[in-house]
């Protein structure tokens, strides 16, 4: 099966300009997530969906971020104006809903986004 | 609060030795836990999950609940085995991963 896929790889923009990243989830995958991963830290939850419903945006900066995921299949996150410490890799993941299952997640090869 | 913590950032071992990379979890319940590895150049990638009770390229990882432990073990590291570790939690189902910072282990020869 064809993997999750993000674009682009690298991004360098200047604070306070924008940003947008897109996410094409495995075909199939009801439920997508965004991730933050800053150097020498874990993978942070930004935003989940399931289908094109948000189901957990308790960590996502609203004030500057934002997500959607219209017709329940891609995905774009969008930082809006950003900041210096928003530099990070964003990693997408996407996986089935099967109830009662120990499923882990397929990810994406992520964006590095870089804020000078 | 849910948390994972790994303990050790580097972990440096020599080709053959004994490897035990340590995660250790908050939750109140019923967990699910996860390891995940990312080699060099690739892609986050599902390693182990505790209830499978499965041996993945001689990895092991059992799910202890009274210390709250989920460390991943292999008898004989090798040098391919570089790479960096993330142990990951899930609480209530359908909810999402919570990752530790991970640890970086290195084998070498």
């Amino acid at each position: 099966e064809a993997g999750v896929a993000q674009s682009p790889r690298y991004k360098i923009i200047e604070k306070r300009q924008s940003v947008a990243f897109w996410c094409n989830p495995i075909s199939g995958h009801a439920t997508l997530y965004w991730y933050q991963q800053i150097l020498g830290q874990g993978p942070k939850l930004l935003i989940q969906f399931q289908n094109n419903g948000v189901v957990d945006d308790s960590q996502l900066p609203k004030d500057r971020f934002s997500a959607e995921r219209l017709k329940g299949v891609d995905s774009t996150l969008k930082i809006q104006p950003a900041k210096l410490e928003d530099s990070a890799v964003y990693l997408c993941a996407s996986s089935p809903i099967r109830t009662g299952a120990n499923y882990g997640y397929t990810f994406g090869s992520g964006t590095r986004l870089t804020v000078v | 609060a849910q948390r994972v913590t790994q303990p050790e950032k580097l972990l440096s071992v020599f080709k053959g030795a004994p490897v035990e990379l340590k995660c250790n979890y908050s939750y109140s319940g019923s967990p699910e836990l996860f390891w995940y590895v990312q080699y060099s150049r690739q892609r986050l990638q599902l390693l182990l999950r505790h209830i499978s009770r499965e041996s993945i390229k001689g990895f092991t990882a059992d799910l202890n609940k009274g210390e709250t432990s989920f460390h991943l073990k292999k008898p004989f590291a090798q040098e391919e085995d570089s790479a960096m570790y993330y142990c990951a939690l899930r609480g209530q189902a359908g909810t999402a991963l919570i990752f530790g910072k991970g640890t970086t282990l290195s084998v070498s020869s």
